[in-house]
């Protein structure tokens, strides 16, 4: 059982550059989002789907889209990537049944960007 | 939003000794769900304890158990008999009574001194 596979560990932009981090789960998990990592900033909810066709933005969306085509993808698009938008991305799901909000998020090993 | 407030930011502890991580958090829900996450310098998440708020009796997972105080809207975490292994990043986190949302604190870094 893979979990939450997310892809490239390590990626380097140049300034207005595009790219698109993937991030599948197997674990049939109907709620999925993505989170950046800061230093002193804890991780801060970027988009988030609560199932295929549905998606939402989150505490900073900007410079960032997102679709959910299937259950098991919820890939994060970078449209023009700038400065500040080097961090670390964390991919994590969850169930979202009422019946299962006690269910934690399961995160993918997470994605370490760097824009020049 | 809801905000979760770890004040906490370094914390270190004496191998076999006991730590408690502090966490709060605002809200004006009545049902919500409580986590501790785990990341060592693997950079992975792992899931240390989870809490929902309906339940009276404090959580607890081997040396991990957690002191909930709904009315105080706190959420500590201590550690007992510490272990290399312990040291980590530590997040406390919240989920909406909706579950659509998770929010995280800021982090708390714990040394474990051999």
């Amino acid at each position: 059982n893979a979990g939450v596979t997310q892809t490239p560990k390590f990626q380097v932009l140049k300034t207005g550059q595009s790219m698109t981090l993937q991030c599948a789960q197997d674990m049939n998990h109907e709620y999925m989002s993505w989170y950046r990592q800061d230093p002193g900033m804890g991780l801060r909810l970027i988009h988030y789907s609560v199932g295929a066709g549905i998606t939402d933005q989150g505490e900073v969306p900007n410079g960032y889209n997102v679709s959910r085509s299937t259950t098991e993808d919820f890939p994060l698009r970078l449209l023009s990537a700038a400065p500040s938008q080097t961090s670390v991305y964390f991919c994590a799901s969850s169930n979202y049944r009422v019946s299962s909000y006690n269910s934690p998020l399961h995160f993918g090993n997470g994605t370490r960007l760097t824009v020049t | 939003a809801q905000t979760v407030t770890q004040s906490q930011p370094e914390m270190s502890v004496q191998e076999a000794e006991t730590v408690t991580l502090s966490c709060t958090y605002d809200t004006s829900e009545s049902d919500y769900y409580l986590f501790w996450y785990k990341q060592p310098p693997s950079r992975q998440m792992i899931l240390v304890i989870r809490q929902e708020a309906y339940k009276q009796q404090n959580a607890t997972e081997n040396r991990f158990s957690v002191n909930f105080q709904k009315a105080a809207k706190s959420f500590s975490l201590k550690i007992s008999d510490s272990q290399l292994g312990d040291a980590a990043m530590y997040f406390c986190a919240y989920r909406s009574a909706t579950g659509n949302q998770f929010y995280f604190g800021t982090g708390t870094s714990l040394t474990v001194i051999p």
